[in-house]
């Protein structure tokens, strides 16, 4: 199975402020990475799928880019409610994998 | 809009069985392929199965196979997953979830709520 591993575990930024998340497979993915909000006690939000393609509604704040094994997720001016937990997620082959999140908290 | 309402869940014994359902409304289920993903408490997301729109194609992860089933009844917008010989290390919030496509695919862009399943003695 692929192995995903997100980086940092924990970020802590303040609003306004830019917020880099890094993802990567343990093999190739191709540009088969989403990317998944998830708020405490919610359903995770897709957020980005093909690694750079926003999902509806998803504002461009957001960004997505990589390709290969590695990933990174952008928030270019983080609102308050954008202080969750981001996961990425590869659909290259099955099993379905998840990275462990980073958690990006108000600083 | 996509809504998807589990059921089905609580707490059980170890070694016994659950059946969760998932109601899917407001779009045409027969179209996509759904899954069902899971959390442990704090824990983070783990992919559990899929079946495709028809029904004909399934994959599981492979610490469940053999013990839980997927299927479907696109006549009656429902999902189920039927879970056999639970063990501590099932227990989550199951969340019954669609792909933006009918099969192979693994893009999941609608999410139930969740059903917490807890396996104890």
């Amino acid at each position: 199975e692929i192995v995903m591993t997100q980086s940092p575990a924990t970020l802590s930024v303040s609003p306004g402020e830019r917020a880099t998340l890094s993802c990567r497979a343990s093999q190739s993915i191709s540009s088969n990475l989403a990317w998944y909000q998830q708020k405490p006690g919610q359903s995770p939000r897709l957020l980005i799928y093909g690694a750079s393609t926003r999902a509806t509604g998803i504002p461009a704040r957001f960004s997505g880019s990589g390709s290969g094994t590695e990933f990174t997720l952008t928030i270019s001016s983080l609102q308050s409610e954008d202080f969750a937990v981001y996961s990425c997620q590869q659909y290259n082959n099955w099993p379905l994998t998840f990275g462990g999140g980073t958690k990006v908290e108000f600083k | 809009q996509v809504l998807l309402v589990e059921s089905g869940g609580g707490v059980v014994q170890p070694g016994r069985s659950l059946r969760l359902s998932c109601a899917a409304s407001g779009s045409t289920f027969s179209t996509y392929g759904m899954h069902w993903v899971r959390q442990a408490p704090g824990k983070g997301l783990e992919w559990v199965a899929v079946i495709s729109c028809d029904g004909n194609n399934k994959y599981y992860r492979d610490s469940v196979k053999g013990r839980f089933t997927i299927s479907r009844d696109n006549s009656k917008n429902t999902l189920h997953l039927q879970m056999n010989s639970l063990r501590a290390e099932d227990t989550a919030v199951y969340y019954c979830s669609k792909d933006h496509k009918c099969s192979d695919a693994g893009v999941i862009d609608y999410w139930g709520q969740g059903t917490l399943v807890t396996v104890s003695p």
